[in-house]
């Protein structure tokens, strides 16, 4: 069974600065698929970013970026220039090609983006 | 991108009584949709995952009987939950993925429905 943890519940960060937000995750997988979710205060889930294991270079997404490292099974979250937008529940999420597309999910962080 | 919808997106009912919430994929047929039930600052949970034209797979502690899922059409998948209690008010949220899509592709998510038991 694949597990997901994200080690910090709660996370503040000042306009314009830079916060990381970090995930592990455990598998027996070797093809695997990550994601990281945001879910504003509306609710609705909206995909960030998305990291195939088999690519070695970092996924980035304007001022999103990932820091991944395979081998420790880890899979961070990098929002630049914060923007009060961003203030959000962030949720780091696994699947694998035998998982039918079903996502496994951490229990999130509660990012506060301060002015 | 795609869009899934959701409706209601809030619900009332008196203890005892079912309520039904409907999953549709708008512009993309999805053979595969899944329910998630989410707490108050908590995660998304698994329910189930609906099969069109098939039954549902449940996850462990998930009671079957109670949520009950109809995937009737490659674009609609509800969830009924019968005899509702107290217990059973929580915010629930759909999602699928446009069949024959990789691993890396993302899933959409309705909007969410929140249910409230009194």
């Amino acid at each position: 069974a694949q597990t997901v943890t994200q080690s910090q519940p709660e996370m503040s960060v000042q306009e314009a600065e830079t916060v990381t937000l970090s995930c592990t995750y455990d598998t027996s997988e070797n093809n695997y698929y990550l994601f990281w979710y945001k879910q504003p205060p509306s609710r609705q889930m909206i995909l960030v970013i998305r990291q195939e294991a088999y690519k070695q270079q970092n996924a980035t997404e304007n001022r999103f970026s990932v820091n991944f490292q395979k081998a420790a099974k880890s899979f961070s979250l990098k929002i630049s220039d914060s923007q009060l937008g961003d203030t959000a529940m962030y949720f780091c999420a696994f699947t694998h090609n035998n998982a039918g597309n079903m996502l496994t999910f951490g229990g999130g962080t509660r990012l506060m983006v301060k002015p | 991108g795609a869009v899934v919808s959701q409706h209601p997106s809030r619900v009332i009912c008196k203890s005892g009584t079912s309520v039904k919430i409907e999953c549709r994929s708008l512009d993309f047929q999805a053979t595969t949709m899944f329910w998630y039930r989410q707490f108050p600052k908590q995660s998304l949970m698994l329910m189930a995952t609906s099969n069109e034209g098939s039954k549902a797979t449940y996850e462990q502690g998930v009671e079957k009987d109670k949520f009950l899922i109809n995937h009737a059409s490659l674009t609609l998948s509800t969830l009924t939950v019968t005899s509702a209690h107290p217990e059973d008010s929580s915010f629930y949220i759909c999602s699928a993925r446009p069949p024959g899509t990789s691993g890396s592709y993302e899933q959409y998510f309705g909007p969410g429905t929140r249910l409230t038991v009194t």
